[in-house]
């Protein structure tokens, strides 16, 4: 069965430092979608992403993120200068139209 | 704006007993969808069900069951029979039709259920 794959799997990032989270969404699906979950937390909705644009974000999402979709197949979230609470793990997601959310194994991003 | 409330932070049972986990949402939306993702101590989120808004029956699959109340604005998940393999966070979510196409999920907080063998 196809998979939302991401990597890595654990990054370890140095306060202010930049860093490009990478999915590779389900190939037929046509919705990306970026959430993060602080540990211990619910899972927070980042960012959707269709037809090449952001179709919306949350309060979450400031200008230190952006998303790109670079090729036909990854889908990056990057934080531009990261902060210690934007620790946290980050999952993406994708789906087809009318089907549910099928998500990635998600990315550990500990900010030191 | 939607919310999702999930009551119930923590619950324990003994392994084959039956466990209702408890889903109250908001939305002012008249076509929504509402969903159960389980999220094992592996980490990974394990989609376990959607429902429409328009489709109020209930429905079994296996030993899992959901109970979806208009009336209550409630979208209930009953495990009979449980399992070790069961213990997991599960979290309720919804997502409004509205914003077509976007269909973001709003999670509950989530409930942490531990079977005790």
């Amino acid at each position: 069965e196809p998979e939302v794959t991401q990597t890595p799997s654990h990054q370890v990032t140095q306060m202010g430092q930049e860093v490009i989270l990478r999915c590779v969404p389900i190939s037929n699906h046509l919705y990306f979608y970026w959430y993060r979950q602080i540990l211990g937390q619910k899972v927070e909705f980042l960012v959707s992403f269709y037809n090449n644009e952001i179709s919306e974000k949350s309060e979450i999402f400031d200008d230190q993120f952006s998303v790109e979709r670079p090729d036909g197949s990854n889908f990056t979230l990057k934080i531009r200068s990261t902060k210690l609470e934007d620790s946290a793990m980050y999952f993406c997601a994708s789906r087809r139209p009318n089907q549910p959310q099928h998500f990635g194994d998600g990315t550990r991003l500990s900010i030191l | 704006a939607q919310k999702v409330t999930q009551a119930q932070t923590e619950i324990s049972v003994v392994e084959k007993e039956d466990v209702t986990l408890d889903c109250v949402y908001e939305t002012r939306d008249t076509t929504y969808y509402l969903f159960w993702y389980k999220q094992p101590p592996s980490g990974e989120l394990v989609f376990l069900i959607r429902r429409n808004s328009f489709d109020e029956q209930n429905e079994i699959s296996g030993r899992y069951s959901w109970n979806f109340q208009k009336s209550t604005s409630s979208f209930n998940f009953t495990i009979t029979a449980s399992q070790v393999v069961d213990s997991a966070v599960y979290f309720c979510a919804l997502s409004e039709a509205s914003n077509f196409g976007n269909e973001k999920l709003t999670f509950g907080t989530g409930t942490r259920l531990t079977i005790i063998p």
